[in-house]
Formats: C-alpha cells, sequence, structure tokens
C-alpha cells in the first residue's frame, strides 16, 4: 500500500545534540509538510516543500532545518534541540497535480523526540 | 487570515449512540475545503470526511456524516452508531482553494476534540 513513512517512531536526544528524523513515501507527491504536535494540541506546521521549492513558516525557530534530497524523502534538522522541543512530528504529504485528490493530505504516523 | 474554532475540549457518547462534533470557521473567501481529521491514541492522523465549500450537498461516509452550513460558516461532524474505535482526538481543519504556491495545500487545524466512547 502506498504511504507515508516515518522513522525512527521513537528518538530520544540530549539538550543541544542535533538530531535528524526522516519521512519518506511511495505516494509519488509533490508536496511535503513538517509539523510539530505537542501533547492536547493541534499539529503546527514547521515547513513544507512544494516539488524542490522551500517554505518555511514565519514563526519556525531557525533551529529547525528541513532537506529534500529528492521526491520520496524528506528530512527534519533540529540543530540544537532544547527541552520544549520535545514533541510528536509528523510528516504529511499531498499533491497539487491534477487527477489527484489534491486537497487531501496524508499523515505518517509521527516520530516522537524526548529531548534529556 | 482563516480561523477555525471548535468550541468543544471533550465529548463523550455511549457506544451504538450518537454524536455531534462541533466546529466553525471564519473566512472571507468563497470557495475551500474542509475536512474532520481523526487521530486515535496511536496518533496517526487518519482523514474522515471532505466538503468542498461549492456543493451544497453534504458529505457523507458511512458512519459519518457533516452538517455543512456555508452561510453560518458551521461544519460539524455526525458520528451515528458509535463505536469503541471511534474514541481520538478529532480536528476540523480548513484548506484555501487559492493560494501562493503550494500554501494553498496548507490546512489550518482546530484545536481538536477528545472523543470518548463509553462501553
Amino acid at each position: 500500500d502506498a504511504m507515508v513513512i516515518q522513522n525512527p517512531r521513537y528518538q530520544v536526544t540530549q539538550f543541544g545534540k542535533p538530531v535528524t528524523l526522516s519521512c519518506s513515501q511511495t505516494l509519488n507527491h509533490n508536496v511535503m509538510y513538517w509539523y510539530q504536535q505537542k501533547s492536547s494540541q493541534a499539529p503546527k506546521l514547521l515547513f513544507h516543500y512544494y516539488d524542490k521549492d522551500f517554505n518555511n513558516e514565519a514563526d519556525t525557530p531557525d533551529n529547525f532545518q528541513s532537506r529534500r534530497p529528492n521526491t520520496s524523502f524528506c528530512f527534519l534538522d533540529i540543530r540544537s534541540p532544547g527541552l520544549g522541543d520535545a514533541a510528536m512530528y509528523l510528516c504529511a504529504t499531498s499533491s497539487s497535480r491534477q487527477g489527484h485528490s489534491s486537497y487531501e493530505q496524508y499523515f505518517g504516523p509521527g516520530t516522537r523526540l524526548t529531548v534529556t | 487570515a482563516q480561523t477555525v474554532t471548535q468550541s468543544q475540549p471533550e465529548m463523550s457518547v455511549q457506544e451504538a449512540e450518537t454524536v455531534t462534533l462541533s466546529c466553525t470557521y471564519d473566512t472571507s473567501e468563497s470557495d475551500y475545503y474542509l475536512f474532520w481529521y481523526k487521530q486515535p491514541p496511536s496518533r496517526q492522523m487518519i482523514l474522515v470526511i471532505r466538503q468542498e465549500a461549492y456543493k451544497q450537498q453534504n458529505a457523507t461516509e458511512n458512519r459519518f456524516s457533516v452538517n455543512f452550513q456555508k452561510a453560518a460558516k458551521s461544519f460539524s461532524l455526525k458520528i451515528s452508531d458509535s463505536q469503541l474505535g471511534d474514541a481520538a482526538m478529532y480536528f476540523c481543519a480548513y484548506r484555501s482553494v487559492w493560494g501562493n504556491g503550494g500554501s494553498q495545500g496548507n490546512l489550518i487545524f482546530g484545536k481538536g476534540t477528545k472523543l470518548s466512547v463509553k462501553p
């Protein structure tokens, strides 16, 4: 089945130690999103890629970076994690191409990040 | 800017009963999409139902249906014959049709409603 995959599902990192979360998709969607979700809150969009174009949300801290080496993969890099960055990180995809359900986002299972 | 409001932080329903979750939104746009997403305790977000604003007919997916009132900017979700597996956080979300580049696909979420189902 086509899907959005996130690895790892659980990640523990130390305060200030860089960490990378990964997302891959088999849907061939051209748009990929990264969200941060804290307990009992709605997902907060960090940034998204529209094809190769990177779109950063205005309030996303500089500590968060992203890479998209190809259509299938997208990475979230946290350069110096703080305790406040502990959260669930959700990856999602959608397609803006004609013939697709271009208004639907498909979510991965998320990576739960713990900062010690 | 568009906003989405879910006024019920928590709801509870008896198994096999019907429950309605409320959602209101604010927009100056005439064309847009509305969604209900479900996030069970395992936390994978899945789409429950979608509604295109230009369609007057309310969307229905099996036990899930919406009451879309465009003039009132209201988009409630009705779950019929509730099952234990319906227990989850439910998020209402708005998406513009028009926007710059990929931003047209961005979802604006409400804060969510936690639904409990009692056996």
